[in-house]
């Protein structure tokens, strides 16, 4: 079955260290994103990337990096600049048409001490 | 600029009640879309309905059903004889014509609804 895979499902850091999160997609998706999740906040946008080798920073990019260089693949680097870390993120594609629903993976929790 | 309100943070009913999860939304667009998405405990948002500005016609599928009132800017989400399956945290989304939002969903903040047996 098609769908979006985000791992690890959990990650620790020790504060200061980078981290990259992992996304994968089989669905054939050409756009991607990321998004934050706090309590009580909802979803965040972080990055997007509506074609290979192309992205956008989203309403929260700071202290964030990505990276597209295959369709599949939109990995998120949670860089030591980020000064709150700890966090849910998710990643989505869509599909061709703007307004298609996204398709989200489970999530990976991030905490960092 | 777009906005989605779910004033509701929190719901607990027991289960077989009727629940109405509220939604109101912010738009200068004429066409402009409302999604509803459910994130059970594992994590992953799970698309439910996506409604056009111009299409009122309410919809019903299964035990759920959704009421657009362009007139109020709202886009309740009503759960008939709840389940405690669908106990879970509930997103109502707005999506703004391409150009100017580019693809880019706003997402109110959710709505928790516990349902107890």
């Amino acid at each position: 079955d098609g769908g979006i895979t985000q791992s690890p499902k959990y990650l620790f850091r020790k504060e200061g260290q980078n981290v990259t999160l992992s996304c994968e997609q089989n669905l054939n998706h050409d756009a991607m994103y990321w998004y934050r999740q706090d309590p009580g906040q909802g979803l965040r946008l972080i990055y997007y990337s509506q074609i290979v080798n192309d992205f956008q920073k989203g309403d929260i990019a700071e202290g964030y990096s990505v990276s597209r260089e295959k369709k599949e693949s939109f990995p998120l680097t949670v860089t030591s600049a980020q000064k709150n870390p700890t966090a849910f993120y998710l990643c989505a594609s869509r599909g061709q048409l703007f307004n298609s629903p996204l398709h989200f993976g489970n999530g990976t929790r991030l905490t960092v001490t | 600029a777009q906005k989605v309100t779910q004033a509701q943070t929190e719901i607990s009913v027991v289960e077989k009640e009727d629940v109405t999860l509220d939604c109101v939304y912010e738009t200068r667009d004429t066409t402009y879309y409302l999604f509803w998405y459910k994130q059970p405990p594992s994590g992953e948002l799970v698309f439910l309905i996506r409604r056009n500005s111009f299409d009122e016609q309410n919809e019903i599928s299964g035990r759920y059903s959704w009421n657009f009132q362009k007139s109020t800017s709202s886009f309740n989400f009503t759960i008939t004889a709840s389940q405690v399956v669908d106990s879970a945290v509930y997103f109502c989304a707005l999506l703004g014509d391409y150009g100017g939002s580019q693809g880019n969903l706003i997402f109110g903040k959710g709505t928790k609804l516990s349902v107890k047996p």
